[in-house]
């Protein structure tokens, strides 16, 4: 069965520090991945994919994530965080049903303390 | 081009009673999704629809069902509620490209669900 693990609840960075929020995952066959990110009482909203290809991912609002095989990873990754960037993130996977169903992380609370 | 919608954005219940949640697809999409946020948890998926048919169901009982409609809105209806319902109900579309595994799906901003 596919499933993910964000093994951090909280991460906890300075602004203006690189932020990376773990996630791991375990399916059979090629890996279909996403991260989504979710403000207090909003909806989940899309941050990047990958499907195939380069292992490096870029999506929305200067985030990334790097995919490895070896280790079934896929972290998200930024540069140089924000305090707006204080949300809680969830890594999905793509169950292989064919049924669109996403299977979630639990999430993990990111805090940029200014 | 529009998001997607749900309505209400809060509703309280009593145990036993039916609800109905309503879903307007992002503009261009066909696809919609729904899911169940409990407090502390990732999303769940309940069922998914494609051409106001469903195409596959999570780990939910048939008390939970839905519908799709010709514009591609959607609605969830969930019957004799229980206190364990109570959660976040997320509805997220996205447009068949041919392959479901691959297709991204944007979400709306939710239907916060108390059974009282």
């Amino acid at each position: 069965a596919q499933s993910v693990a964000q093994p951090e609840d909280q991460v906890n960075v300075a602004e203006g520090n690189p932020l990376t929020v773990k996630c791991t995952y375990s399916v059979s066959g090629n890996p279909y991945l996403f991260w989504y990110v979710q403000y207090p009482n909003r909806g989940l909203q899309f941050l990047l994919k990958y499907i195939t290809g380069d292992n490096l991912v870029k999506g929305s609002y200067g985030f990334e994530a790097e995919f490895n095989k070896s280790q079934t990873s896929f972290h998200l990754k930024k540069p140089s965080a924000l305090v707006s960037d204080s949300a809680l993130y969830f890594c999905a996977v793509r169950d292989r049903s064919n049924t669109g169903k996403l299977i979630f992380g639990q999430g993990t609370t990111l805090q940029v303390k200014p | 081009e529009t998001g997607v919608t749900q309505s209400p954005t809060h509703l309280i219940k009593t145990r036993g009673q039916q609800v109905t949640l309503r879903c307007s697809s992002q503009s261009g999409h066909n696809t919609v999704s729904w899911y169940q946020q409990a407090l502390g948890q990732g999303p769940q998926f309940i069922f998914q629809y494609y051409r106001e048919e469903e195409n596959g169901r999570g780990n939910f009982p048939p008390r939970f069902s839905g519908l799709q409609f010709p514009n591609y809105s959607s609605e969830l209806n969930v019957n004799a509620l229980e206190l364990d319902d109570s959660a976040l109900y997320l509805c997220a579309s996205s447009l068949y490209s041919g392959s479901v595994a691959t297709d991204t799906q944007y979400f709306g901003p939710g239907t916060r669900l108390t059974v009282l």
